[in-house]
């Protein structure tokens, strides 16, 4: 069955540096994600993207957080300057178009990339 | 602002017994998603529960639905070890894509 990848599983970084969370998402979606869960907390939205742009992202989703698609499969999410705060899982996810025959599919999740910073 | 309610919030149960999860939310939704996570695993789609009254069953678990009460149950029959993970409920916002998580429930099995 197709997955959602994410590299690398665990990032380790000092404050203040800049950090790459990369995901390939299925290749036939449209739609994706990135969410993140402080450990032992709830899943938080942070950001969606369709057709090239942001559609929707949250309070959280500050100007330090940018989002890419460099490649007809990559997907990335940068945070700029890490804080200790943001130590977390990230989470991407997929979706096939929701206009379409994949309207009543779910958000596939990956593994997730475990952020800590120092 | 959608607020998604779950309870209990960690579920300690016997082998072979029954018992619900309840997942509450506070704005109109006509969908709601069921996840689950084992111990730093990522999420695994359970159900997806496309309307008033939808009831989907898998297994030892069984979903429902009522956007009336706005309200989902999740349901475990003759619990096995296995199933020993958090449950998430989650509801799309607003018609949008953004999917707002409850807290989860932590359930475990015990032989």
């Amino acid at each position: 069955e197709p997955e959602v990848t994410q590299t690398p599983s665990h990032q380790v970084t000092q404050m203040g540096q800049e950090v790459i969370l990369r995901c390939v998402p299925i290749s036939n979606h449209l739609y994706f994600y990135w969410y993140r869960q402080i450990l032992g907390q709830k899943v938080e939205f942070l950001v969606s993207f369709y057709n090239n742009e942001i559609s929707e992202k949250s309070e959280i989703f500050d100007d330090q957080f940018s989002v890419e698609r460099p490649d007809g499969s990559n997907f990335t999410l940068k945070i700029r300057s890490t804080k200790l705060e943001d130590s977390a899982m990230y989470f991407c996810a997929s979706r096939p178009n929701p206009l379409g025959p994949g309207s009543n599919q779910p958000q596939h999740f990956g593994d997730g990339t475990r952020l800590s910073i120092l | 602002e959608l607020k998604v309610e779950q309870n209990p919030l960690f579920l300690s149960m016997q082998e072979g017994k029954n018992y619900t999860i309840y997942c509450n939310y506070s704005t109109t939704s006509d969908r709601l998603y069921w996840y689950r996570q084992d111990p730093g695993k990522s999420l695994e789609s359970l159900f997806v529960l496309l309307s008033n009254g939808a009831v989907k069953q898998e297994g030892r678990l069984m979903a429902s639905l009522d956007t009336k009460a706005r309200l989902s149950t999740l349901h475990i029959t003759a619990a096995v070890h296995d199933l020993s993970a958090t449950y998430f409920c989650a509801v799309p916002q607003g018609g949008s894509e953004k999917l707002v998580f409850g807290k989860g429930t932590k359930l475990t099995v015990n032989p």
